[in-house]
C-alpha cells in the first residue's frame, strides 16, 4: 500500500486568488499519476494523468506538475473561480504487477465570491 | 447517456440483510472497479475486473463478491450486511489496466445499514 499525502487537508480563499496544494508519494518504482476533481455529491472526475519526470499538464487555469525523483506533484488554481470548490485527489500508481491506484486523502478546495 | 451507471442510488436496509448494487458501463472498455468510500472519505480500492477476469482482489471480508457478467457489467453483492459496510461504494472503468488509464467513475451508490 502506497503511502500518499495530500497538503494542505483543506484550503479556503477568495474568488481570483492563485493557489497550489502538493500531492506526495513514494518515488520508487514510480509509473504514474493521476489527478482526480470531486465536487460534493457528483463523482470524482479525472483531471491529469503524468507519467515523465518534470512533465507539466495544463486545462485551462489548472496546471500540475510531476517530480518523480523526489516524489511530489503539485496542482495550481490561477484565478480561482467559486467553480473551482471541490476536493482534489491525487493517486499515483507503481509499476509493479498488480499495482493499482492508490488515492490520497485529497485537498478540499472552497472559493468564496 | 450516462458513461457509468449505478443502480440503486441510495439503499438503506437493515444488518444481517444480502443485498446487491451494480454498475454498467457503456464506454466499450475492458476494466471495472469497485471502490469504498470510507468514513475518512478515502477512496479505496475493493475490485477490479479485467475482461471479466478479476484482477485485484483487495483485502474484503468474503461477504462481499463481485460478479462481472460480461465486460460491461460489474456488480457487487454484500452478504449479511454489517453496521460498518455502511459507505458510499462508486464503481469506475478503465479502457485497460496500465497505469496511465483514465478511469470514469459512477455517480456512488450510498449504503445504510441499520
Amino acid at each position: 500500500i502506497l503511502n500518499v499525502e495530500q497538503s494542505p487537508q483543506s484550503l479556503h480563499v477568495q474568488e481570483g486568488d492563485s493557489t497550489n496544494f502538493t500531492c506526495s508519494f513514494p518515488s520508487s518504482n514510480f509509473y504514474a499519476l493521476h489527478w482526480y476533481r470531486w465536487e460534493t455529491a457528483k463523482s470524482p472526475e479525472a483531471l491529469f494523468v503524468m507519467t515523465l519526470n518534470g512533465d507539466e499538464k495544463k486545462k485551462g487555469r489548472i496546471s500540475a506538475t510531476l517530480n518523480t525523483k523526489e516524489g511530489y506533484s503539485y496542482l495550481y488554481i490561477k484565478g480561482s473561480q467559486p467553480e473551482d470548490s471541490a476536493t482534489y485527489l491525487c493517486a499515483p500508481k507503481r509499476g509493479t504487477s498488480g499495482s493499482r491506484l492508490t488515492f490520497g486523502e485529497g485537498t478540499q478546495l472552497t472559493v468564496n465570491p | 447517456d450516462t458513461a457509468v451507471s449505478q443502480t440503486p442510488k441510495y439503499l438503506v436496509t437493515q444488518m444481517g440483510n444480502d443485498k446487491s448494487i451494480k454498475c454498467e458501463q457503456n464506454l466499450g472498455h475492458d476494466t471495472m472497479y469497485w471502490y469504498k468510500q470510507d468514513s475518512k472519505k478515502f477512496l479505496k480500492i475493493m475490485f477490479s475486473y479485467n475482461n471479466k477476469e478479476l484482477i485485484i482482489n483487495e483485502t474484503v471480508p468474503n461477504r462481499f463478491s463481485p460478479k462481472s457478467p460480461d465486460k460491461a457489467h460489474l456488480n457487487l453483492h454484500i452478504n449479511s450486511l454489517e453496521l460498518g459496510d455502511s459507505a458510499v461504494y462508486f464503481c469506475a472503468s478503465s479502457p485497460g489496466q496500465g497505469g496511465f488509464e483514465t478511469q470514469y467513475f459512477g455517480p456512488g451508490t450510498r449504503l445504510l445499514v441499520l
